[in-house]
């Protein structure tokens, strides 16, 4: 059974960073690219990055280039997301899934992060 | 980037009516679109891919259609379990987008 537990997740004031860890079981973890999706509170879903599972090639959205990091521990079947120079529109839940095709078919329970000051 | 547009906001519906979610695309995405199903609290799900593929253990009651820009997504026979939030997402271009969610209620 696929397995994604977020961890990390708090309250960071403007321009803070926070790091966020998802644990992967169940699964070859290194043969699958990962996924971090967030959703701001009572609002839709939001694609932020990508990471290949060999290569480590990434992708971000337009929203957070430049200030998150997404990277990946295949030793220790971990998926990261750097976020530095938090803003306020950063606040929600951060979600890690595994890729499927570019189709997210396995996703954790989500880490709340909230920008306040 | 590509631009879901899903309609309607809201539907509001009887248990046992059939339900019909619509997701548009700003510019074809070919049959690379998916839809998930999202409950209050929880996760998303991912319910069809590749506009018409079922998902592991998604039952029959649930099915895609549609290409290029114009997308379906239908539940036959609404189940008390079935009232969530629905999102489309497609795969064709980077960045991935989704779009903005049809909450099915009950009516």
């Amino acid at each position: 059974e696929v397995q994604l537990l977020e961890t990390g997740g708090g309250l960071v004031q403007p321009g803070g960073s926070l790091r966020l860890s998802c644990a992967a079981s169940g699964f070859t973890f290194k043969n699958y690219d990962m996924t971090w999706v967030r959703q701001a509170p009572g609002k839709g879903l939001e694609w932020v990055a990508a990471i290949s599972g060999y290569f480590n090639s990434t992708y971000y959205a337009n929203s957070v280039r430049g200030r998150f990091t997404i990277f990946r521990d295949n030793s220790k079947n971990t998926l990261f997301l750097q976020m530095n120079s938090l803003r306020a529109e950063d606040t929600g839940v951060y979600y890690c899934a595994k890729d499927q095709d570019d189709y997210l078919g396995d996703w954790g329970q989500g880490t709340l992060v909230t920008v306040s000051s | 980037e590509i631009v879901l547009t899903q309609s309607p906001a809201t539907l509001s519906l009887s248990p046992g009516e059939r339900a019909t979610l619509s997701c548009r695309a700003s510019q074809s995405v070919s049959r690379y679109l998916a839809w998930y199903q999202q409950k209050p609290g929880q996760a998303p799900r991912l319910l069809i891919y590749d506009a018409s593929k079922r998902a592991s253990g998604i039952p029959a009651s649930f099915s895609g259609s549609g290409s290029g820009t114009d997308f379906t997504l239908s539940i036959s026979s609404l189940q008390p379990e079935d009232f969530a939030v629905y999102y489309c997402q497609q795969r064709s271009n980077w960045p991935l987008t989704f779009g903005g969610g049809t909450k099915v209620e009950i009516k």
